[in-house]
């Protein structure tokens, strides 16, 4: 799977939106842009993904640039709770080749929220 | 739906004891995988399954094995402990191969010493 860069680390106040970059430069056609989130102590939850058109869902936003090297997670209105690490991950499609045999996790990008 | 669920939370063992992480989700789905997340670090994967009777290696197999006799359960086995297996143990099951949406248990968290 083709990798992905993020900052380590991000800083936002509490009630205002958090824009989160992810670059991938090297996504193939078929590789879906997903993001997970690890709050402290608990298993990666899954946020949001997608493959060329931008996405919602109650969770978050995901925009996604035209030439699909990069992409962005939005938070609308952080809370104390969205502080968490969040990864950027690539995968294709197991119907498109990708196999069944995971996500590769990075370091990902720890978001602190303050109050 | 319970969702994943693993058992124990927490688990200390002796270098060279063997145990087994249980893993158990009720969604009915095919795919599941057995992560280690070791202090600082992203996930890696140990152990995969694509449908019951069916396993494959990930990246960190060694000293770990896993059957699926079932759709529902993964258990993964540490044979020999050795104290660089100490680390937090994730189960994940995957929605479908399409948009391979994961759902992770709470984690195992175990010490070998």
């Amino acid at each position: 799977d083709a990798k992905t860069t993020q900052p380590n680390s991000m800083e936002s106040n509490e009630e205002e939106p958090v824009h989160l970059p992810c670059n991938h430069s090297t996504i193939s056609g078929t590789d879906y842009i997903h993001w997970y989130r690890q709050l402290p102590s608990q298993g990666p939850e899954y946020v949001i993904h997608g493959l060329t058109s931008n996405v919602n869902n109650r969770m978050a936003s995901l925009a996604i640039a035209e030439d699909r090297k990069s992409s962005t997670l939005i938070l609308h209105r952080a809370t104390l709770r969205d502080a968490a690490v969040y990864y950027c991950i690539l995968r294709r499609s197991v119907y498109s080749g990708g196999g069944a045999d995971g996500l590769t996790f990075g370091k990902g990008t720890h978001l602190i929220i303050q109050p | 739906n319970a969702g994943v669920t693993q058992t124990p939370k927490f688990q200390v063992l002796k270098t060279g004891q063997s145990m087994t992480l249980q893993c158990a989700q009720d969604m009915n789905h095919e795919y599941m995988s057995w992560y280690r997340q070791d202090p600082g670090m992203g996930l890696r994967l140990i152990h995969y399954s694509v449908g019951a009777g069916i396993t494959d290696q990930g990246e960190v197999p060694n000293g770990y094995n896993v059957s699926r006799s079932t759709t529902e359960d993964f258990p993964l086995r540490l044979l020999s402990a050795a104290p660089s297996q100490t680390s937090v143990y994730f189960c994940a099951s995957i929605r479908d191969g399409s948009s391979y949406e994961q759902y992770f248990g709470p984690g195992t968290r175990l010490t070998v010493t």
